[in-house]
């Protein structure tokens, strides 16, 4: 049973459109995690959290935006959608000691 | 910066076949290393993890040791089934076990036939 719930699991948008990808988890871990999965399976890391009022940029350059205000919640907005954004996104969850939880993944298609 | 490089795919293999998957990484510390599956249309699941040099993963019949000398995490199982048809990664973090964030091998995509 996932611990991390992604919603919505498909979406296909406008291009313009402002859209948010939800992430919660219900096992009270402080670090999560925002990746996006190219076409080509990579995962690049897009935005990190080490708790409430923390977020942090990754490796990989993102037009999105993060927030967390509260622990469980993590969401992603992308502002305008383009289809450069065409991607899967894959939300985390880690927890000292305990090690990483991810969800089933947002399937987002702009067109 | 930390990177970790897998074999190149695609590998495809009849059942009951040995399976490797080679997967090497460079560290400016000293990481826990990983092994993730993914699905069809699902996200990532662990397979085995290994927090320290010489440390054996095992899950599912799948081992990999880690080894220090090498750089090294070979993926391996003695006799792939149909159903391990999947996405493989190998991963690492550092910070040990207060897991911090990871960073992910291309993947391998490995299709089994019967």
């Amino acid at each position: 049973e996932a611990d991390i719930y992604q919603t919505p699991r498909y979406l296909v948008i406008g291009t313009g459109k402002k859209i948010t990808l939800e992430c919660s988890q219900t096992m009270g871990h402080d670090k999560m995690y925002w990746y996006q999965q190219d076409p080509g399976m990579e995962l690049h890391l897009i935005h990190y959290s080490y708790g409430v009022n923390s977020t942090e940029k990754g490796d990989l350059s993102s037009e999105s935006t993060v927030s967390r205000i509260r622990t469980e919640h993590f969401p992603l907005t992308l502002e305008s959608a383009r289809p450069s954004h065409t991607s899967q996104y894959l939300c985390a969850s880690s927890e000292y000691g305990y090690g990483y939880t991810f969800g089933s993944g947002t399937r987002l298609t702009v067109v | 910066g930390d990177s970790v490089t897998q074999m190149e795919g695609p590998v495809t293999l009849s059942e009951e076949a040995f399976l490797t998957i080679n997967c090497t990484y460079t560290a400016t510390g000293y990481p826990s290393l990983f092994w993730y599956v993914q699905y069809p249309g699902e996200g990532l699941q662990l397979l085995l993890k290994a927090t320290k040099a010489d440390d054996k993963g095992s899950n599912k019949g799948f081992e990999a040791t880690y080894r220090k000398e090498t750089t090294s995490f070979h993926l391996e199982k003695g006799s792939v089934q149909v159903s391990d048809s999947a996405v493989y990664f190998c991963a690492l973090s550092l910070g040990g076990t207060s897991y911090g964030k990871l960073t992910f091998g291309q993947g391998t995509i490995l299709t089994v036939h019967p």
